[in-house]
């Protein structure tokens, strides 16, 4: 068991700039969330896969944001025309089932600054 | 909808005193409940979690005890050291649309001194 790991753990862009994260979950686990953290704040929930199909979307995710899990392994999070309002942390995490009572496994996340 | 309230931090505390962290919930249906922590520099680790009225979780000498009458999960641990200096997160799963997400309370800082 390797953990969940994140890709990078942090980026600095420019306002306006794509930026692309990655997530690699345990390698068993058929369940992946992404969530966002801003300082202070717990994180909060972003989208889920379930294998490779893309289950819900919060409305925190808007248009600019898009994630993919092709063949349902790692997953992808990619921020369009980042602003000053996505700077945050980036967490993802994996789980084996999707019982409520089921473990989620989380990655250290990917911090990102945009200047 | 949903949702987790935890007292505020920071909590400062010496080591060996004995540490509550308040959390109470608000959920339609029967919620799991968890408590994370996330030490400096590291990523969310789940601390325990009970997955229905009465249970207690345990672990590391933590404990908190899901109370549906109150609608209560109260972390708990009788003698803390400097190590247990992290931020802590109340969280709960419900079922929604077929898949749980976790909604988190916004943590409560501990800082643990000698």
């Amino acid at each position: 068991d390797t953990g969940v790991s994140q890709d990078p753990r942090h980026k600095i862009t420019k306002r306006g700039q794509n930026v692309t994260f990655r997530c690699d979950p345990i390698s068993e686990h058929n369940r992946l969330y992404w969530y966002r953290q801003t300082l202070g704040q717990g994180p909060e929930f972003l989208t889920y896969f379930q294998n490779e199909a893309q289950l819900e979307k919060s409305r925190l995710l808007s248009d600019r944001f898009s994630a993919e899990r092709p063949k349902g392994s790692f997953s992808t999070l990619e921020i369009q025309r980042t602003e000053q309002g996505d700077s945050a942390m980036y967490l993802c995490a994996s789980s084996l089932g999707d019982r409520v009572s089921d473990e989620q496994y989380f990655g250290p996340g990917t911090r990102l600054t945009v200047t | 909808g949903n949702s987790v309230t935890q007292m505020e931090g920071p909590v400062t505390l010496s080591e060996e005193a004995f540490l509550t962290i308040n959390c109470t919930y608000t959920a339609t249906g029967y919620p799991s409940l968890f408590w994370y922590v996330q030490y400096p520099g590291e990523g969310l680790q789940l601390l325990l979690k009970a997955t229905k009225a009465d249970d207690k979780g345990s672990n590391k000498g933590f404990e908190a005890t899901y109370r549906k009458e109150t609608t209560s999960f109260h972390l708990e641990k009788g003698s803390v050291q400097v190590s247990d200096s992290a931020v802590y997160f109340c969280a709960l799963s419900n079922e929604s649309g077929g898949y749980n997400k976790l909604i988190f309370g916004a943590g409560t800082r501990l800082a643990v001194h000698p």
